[in-house]
């Protein structure tokens, strides 16, 4: 089945550790997308590729990086620089109008 | 810079009877689009409905329907015949229809719908 997969479902991460989560899409589409959710806040724009090779800062782009070397995959690592990554991290991609939703990764710093 | 608001945090509604969710949004832009997404408890994003700016024609899927005011920038979901399965968070989200802009979503806050047997 074509669809968005992000793996892992949770995620607990130390403080001070860097954490890496995971996105892959076979639906063939150029644009892919990494969203922050917070309670009473919607989703957030951290950052967004696309095309391969190339990627542009969202609107919360601070103490997270990603890259983009395969269509396909589009990995959002979490550094320690980020203050508060206590969140739930939604990857989309997108052909056209329409964007499609992985299931999300909760993670959790403790 | 765009932005979305949803005034209502929570909504409840009988079931069987009809809700209708607000959105308002903010932009110079006179070609976009307008969706409403459902995240239901399992937190899987579904795309409801969508709006294109340019057709005067409001949306309708199904029990869904919506009342886009363009010149009020105001974007409404009507859904009629309220079932338990529609009970969810929704948000309302924009995207540019430049392609510059990277296709990206800017989201409301969300309401909270629920349905009451």
């Amino acid at each position: 089945d074509g669809g968005i997969t992000q793996s892992p479902k949770y995620l607990f991460r130390k403080e001070g550790q860097n954490v890496t989560l995971s996105c892959e899409q076979n639906l063939n589409h150029d644009a892919m997308y990494w969203y922050r959710q917070d309670p009473g806040q919607g989703l957030r724009l951290i950052y967004y590729s696309q095309i391969v090779n190339d990627f542009q800062k969202g609107d919360i782009a601070e103490g997270y990086s990603v890259s983009r070397e395969k269509k396909e995959s589009f990995p959002l690592t979490v550094t320690s620089a980020q203050k508060n990554p206590t969140a739930f991290y939604l990857c989309a991609s997108s052909i056209r109008v329409e964007a499609f939703f992985g299931q999300g990764t909760r993670l959790t710093v403790v | 810079a765009q932005t979305v608001t949803q005034s209502q945090p929570e909504m409840s509604v009988q079931e069987a009877e009809t809700v209708t969710l607000s959105c308002t949004y903010d932009t110079s832009e006179s070609d976009y689009y307008l969706f409403w997404y459902k995240q239901p408890p399992s937190r899987q994003m579904i795309l409801v409905i969508r709006q294109e700016a340019y057709k005067q024609q409001n949306a309708t899927e199904n029990r869904f329907s919506v009342n886009f005011q363009k010149a009020a920038k105001s974007f409404s979901l009507k859904i009629s015949d309220s079932q338990l399965g529609d009970a969810a968070m929704y948000f309302c989200a924009y995207r540019s229809a430049l392609e510059t802009s990277g296709s990206r979503l800017t989201f409301g806050e969300g309401t909270q719908l629920t349905v009451n047997p």
